[in-house]
């Protein structure tokens, strides 16, 4: 696609449920990143994808957190039992290589009531 | 522990104005240096990449530079428009694919 393409754009949901967020790289970009955003705060790596492949989770905040890649594009991220503290803008990005010429999503606002 | 500090959080100019937003960092073992501008409800757009063994990069009006030994980088912004209001962040490479952010600094400029 032209973009990297976030859904849902906003998602408001309760304290406990789980949630999936996506994110459609630009087609051809191997390197896939998730960061957060909090209020006020800088961005804070999630976990890096090269093709499928995950190499360094150790941003994920706990093991409520996971993330898939399928088929060198989609990315699915998944927070389970869903916590306050969770809420939060998820922002996706590609790139052709890694750190170089990143491309960010419109991001996922987060909201846990 | 990388920390990427940026000074000031928040900046009022009148258009036209050349200014400076400044980022400082304590590793100077980096990667590379980057500057994105992110505007409300829309994603980071990348501005300008700073390799570790680079000292500049320039794209139009904008300059940016580094200075590994003292841990700073500044974002140089020539002739501002209002089309220039963002929020502009610095992000460090602490490796080949992790990103240190900064807070950002939030620039208005006024027509």
């Amino acid at each position: 696609g032209a973009g990297v393409s976030q859904s849902p754009s906003n998602k408001v949901t309760e304290k406990g449920k789980d949630v999936e967020l996506r994110c459609d790289p630009i087609s051809g970009h191997t390197a896939l990143y998730w960061y957060r955003q909090s209020l006020g705060q800088g961005l804070e790596f999630l976990i890096y994808f090269q093709g499928n492949s995950a190499p360094d989770k150790s941003g994920l905040p706990s093991d409520r957190f996971s993330a898939e890649r399928t088929g060198g594009s989609v990315s699915t991220l998944t927070i389970q039992r869903t916590q306050q503290e969770d809420s939060a803008v998820y922002l996706c990005a590609s790139s052709t290589t890694a750190n170089y010429g990143y491309t960010f999503g419109s991001g996922t606002r987060l909201t846990v009531v | 522990k990388q920390e990427v500090t940026q000074i000031p959080a928040a900046l009022s100019v009148p258009e036209g104005e050349n200014l400076v937003l400044n980022c400082s960092f304590t590793d100077s073992a980096i990667y590379n240096l980057q500057w994105f501008r992110q505007d409300p409800g829309k994603g980071l757009t990348s501005l300008l990449l700073i390799q570790s063994s680079q000292r500049e990069q320039t794209s139009g009006r904008l300059n940016a530079s580094l200075d590994k030994s003292s841990g700073r980088s500044t974002l140089y912004i020539a002739a501002s428009q209002p089309g220039d209001s963002a929020t502009y962040l610095c992000a460090v490479g602490r490796s080949n694919y992790q990103l240190i952010w900064g807070a950002g600094t939030k620039l208005i400029i006024k027509p």
